[in-house]
């Protein structure tokens, strides 16, 4: 059963504009969540976290929000640039010994 | 960049056939994992490690064995390599990243495919 869910498979943005990527997750016990970014033949990379004590954090033109009533994270990116295309994974522990990724979203910025 | 190979890069072989997959680390890290990417499927979790000799089965471990006699190698066996199989193999390890809490750094991964 999918823990981590990112119901956008693709997502296209004009350059310059924002991009909001969308996660959500069903067990309350996740304390602390994470983005990753993949190009194609690559490893995933790390881009952001956040922890549960707090509702948003920044960094750069990356912006990462929680919502934990709603179970619900989402990355922000102003302004997207065509660098930014690749298929970005959210990712929660609870223990920071297993970690649960959502199926990607793949994100498209047009020039 | 994290000190993360994976051997082989590529791998064609044969159902039936044990196959080994081998990633090394030159940080010294504790935690090691195994996952598969697959369309549809992200990232999933095959084995994990936290010590040499410990280590503790992910979600999709059926088919798979890990070994970990050194902290800097991890290695993925699949003893009879079956069509299913066919996937793209990532290992990672587990450092101090983000606000204040772990992160995994991964390496560039295993493309495997099982004829």
């Amino acid at each position: 059963d999918q823990q981590v869910k990112q119901n956008s498979p693709s997502l296209s943005v004009q350059e310059g504009r924002i991009s909001i990527l969308n996660c959500d997750y069903t067990n309350s016990m996740f304390d602390y969540f994470l983005w990753y970014k993949k190009y194609p033949a690559e490893g995933p990379t790390f881009l952001i976290s956040i922890s549960s004590i707090k509702d948003k954090n920044e960094d750069g033109r990356f912006t990462v929000f929680l919502n934990k009533s709603a179970k619900h994270l989402s990355l922000h990116i102003v302004p997207s640039q065509p660098g930014d295309s690749a298929v970005y994974f959210c990712a929660a522990t609870m223990t920071g010994n297993q970690f649960y990724f959502g199926t990607g979203t793949s994100l498209t910025v047009i020039p | 960049d994290a000190g993360i190979t994976q051997s082989p890069r590529h791998k064609v072989t044969e159902t039936g056939t044990p196959v080994t997959l081998r990633c090394h680390q030159t940080e010294n890290h504790r935690y090691m994992y195994w996952y598969r990417q697959d369309p549809g499927h992200g990232l999933r979790l095959i084995h994990y490690s936290y010590g040499v000799k410990d280590t503790d089965k992910g979600e999709v471990s059926d088919g798979y064995s890990v070994s970990r006699s050194k902290t800097e190698d991890f290695l993925l066996t699949l003893e009879s390599a079956t069509s299913s199989q066919t996937s793209v193999y990532f290992c990672a390890i587990r450092a101090s990243g983000g606000t204040g809490g772990e992160t995994q750094y991964f390496g560039p991964g295993t493309r495997l495919l099982v004829l």
